[in-house]
């Protein structure tokens, strides 16, 4: 089976910390994946990756970073929590060629910056 | 730009009742097509996708889709449905030859009554 597996199921920030969500895959997936969902705006994608060193920005990358130092670790940062960022924090990976683009989702962190 | 739409917020139902969850998306090229659910404090997964080749796909737990071009829609059922389909369901949409990203659409909550 895959799995995804994301640092924190609950974390609690106060205003202008700085933020790290690590996340990792067991399957050799290129890509990565990070969301955010907001109840009633479903999945918004924030930053994928598609190798190694590699990014690039999805639907809403301000006030977010990546890094992606090795194959099986994505991690999201957040250098200046704000309170607008408190939101539930899915990270997925995926193969990149075969039938199947399927996304494999870790359980998300819930982040409230207070 | 391209979008997907799911067209209930919130569905409620009886334990039995038919169910039918509706999706367009608005790219006019060839994608990939899959709905994802989310059950009460569970990680996202995969219920069922669509590649190529017969429009009606079948999936886990009893549920289907039908893929009309046409239509750009790509609709879930299932006949009869149980309290413990109680989850929330989203809709996706991968534009091949694009990149590996996928698009969801806002979810639909559905309830059912025991």
């Amino acid at each position: 089976d895959v799995k995804v597996t994301q640092s924190s199921r609950y974390l609690v920030k106060r205003t202008g910390e700085k933020v790290f969500l690590e996340c990792v895959q067991d399957m050799d997936h290129e890509n990565m994946f990070w969301y955010r969902q907001d109840p009633g705006l479903g999945l918004r994608l924030i930053y994928f990756s598609y190798d190694v060193k590699m990014k690039e920005k999805g639907d809403i990358p301000e006030g977010y970073s990546v890094s992606r130092e090795k194959k099986e670790r994505f991690s999201l940062i957040l250098e200046s929590a704000s309170t607008n960022q408190t939101s539930m924090y899915l990270c997925a990976s995926s193969e990149t060629s075969g039938s199947s683009y399927e996304q494999y989702f870790g359980p998300g962190t819930r982040l409230t910056v207070t | 730009a391209q979008s997907v739409s799911q067209h209930n917020h919130h569905v409620i139902l009886s334990e039995a009742a038919s169910l039918e969850l509706g999706c367009n998306y608005s790219y006019g090229g060839t994608v990939n097509l899959f709905w994802y659910v989310q059950y009460p404090g569970q990680h996202l997964q995969l219920l069922l996708k669509y590649f190529s080749g017969d429009p009606l796909v079948k999936g886990i737990k009893g549920f289907e889709a039908e893929f009309i071009k046409s239509k750009f829609s790509f609709n879930l059922r299932k006949p009869s449905v149980q309290w413990s389909d109680t989850a929330e369901y989203f809709c996706a949409v991968r534009v091949v030859n694009r990149d590996d990203k996928i698009i969801f659409g806002k979810g639909t909550r559905l309830h059912i009554l025991p």
